[in-house]
């Protein structure tokens, strides 16, 4: 079984600069959750795609957009990056036949903005 | 979302038990409890969850209070390993997947 992976590992973007990031799920989960950690702080919920549909946002601007594809692999996109963006993004995969909604992390991406 | 309140680290010795407290004054009547950790260097990790009875696993014990307004983490035997933030988490059973993180407890362990 494989677990949460996300691509890249690290990347440094400047002030305006758009990026994307992403992220493959467990197998057999078909709902991915992004989550913002910025240093010494708890993760931060993003949004949720459920079978290619967004299904729950924080509060995030709309510069923060997502994409599930069929396979359920997530794209997470930034647009006009802020110097505040610097982050650790974190994506979770889940199935909601798991009744307890256990989510199972990826290792994140390390996102420097200059 | 109810709010957790933890201790924002705690310090242990290698193979002794540890007891990592959570207070949760607000919680409701379908709220689940829920611990992560997050190992440096890592995404967070499920620990544990239960609802009013107190429950085991391989990892930990969680023992819930009769009033369900305070919650600890047991590990009965540290390792260094174990040292992570550890985070308790309400989840309502009718809500969204979404997890509410707090600041968590930083846990030292000591050789």
């Amino acid at each position: 079984e494989t677990g949460v992976t996300q691509s890249p590992t690290h990347l440094i973007k400047t002030r305006g600069q758009q990026v994307t990031l992403r992220c493959s799920s467990q197998s057999g989960h078909n709902t991915v959750s992004w989550y913002q950690q910025a240093l010494g702080q708890g993760p931060q919920f993003i949004f949720q795609y459920y079978r290619e549909e967004e299904n729950g946002r924080g509060n995030f601007p709309p510069r923060f957009s997502g994409l599930q594809f069929p396979n359920y692999s997530s794209e997470l996109n930034v647009n006009a990056l802020e110097l505040d963006d610097s982050a650790l993004y974190l994506c979770a995969s889940s199935t909601p036949t798991s009744w307890h909604y256990e989510q199972y992390f990826g290792p994140g991406t390390r996102l420097t903005v200059t | 979302d109810a709010k957790t309140t933890q201790p924002n680290s705690m310090e242990s010795n290698e193979e002794e038990p540890v007891h990592l407290p959570c207070n949760h004054s607000t919680i409701s009547g379908t709220d689940y409890i829920h611990w992560y950790r997050q190992l440096p260097s890592q995404g967070p990790e499920y620990v544990i969850h239960g609802l009013t009875s107190n429950v085991n696993n391989r990892m930990a014990s969680l023992a819930i209070a009769e009033d369900r307004k305070s919650s600890t983490l047991i590990l009965h035997r540290a390792t260094l390993r174990d040292a992570a933030v550890y985070y308790c988490i309400l989840r309502d059973v009718g809500g969204a997947q979404k997890l509410v993180f707090g600041q968590g407890t930083r846990l030292t362990i000591n050789p």
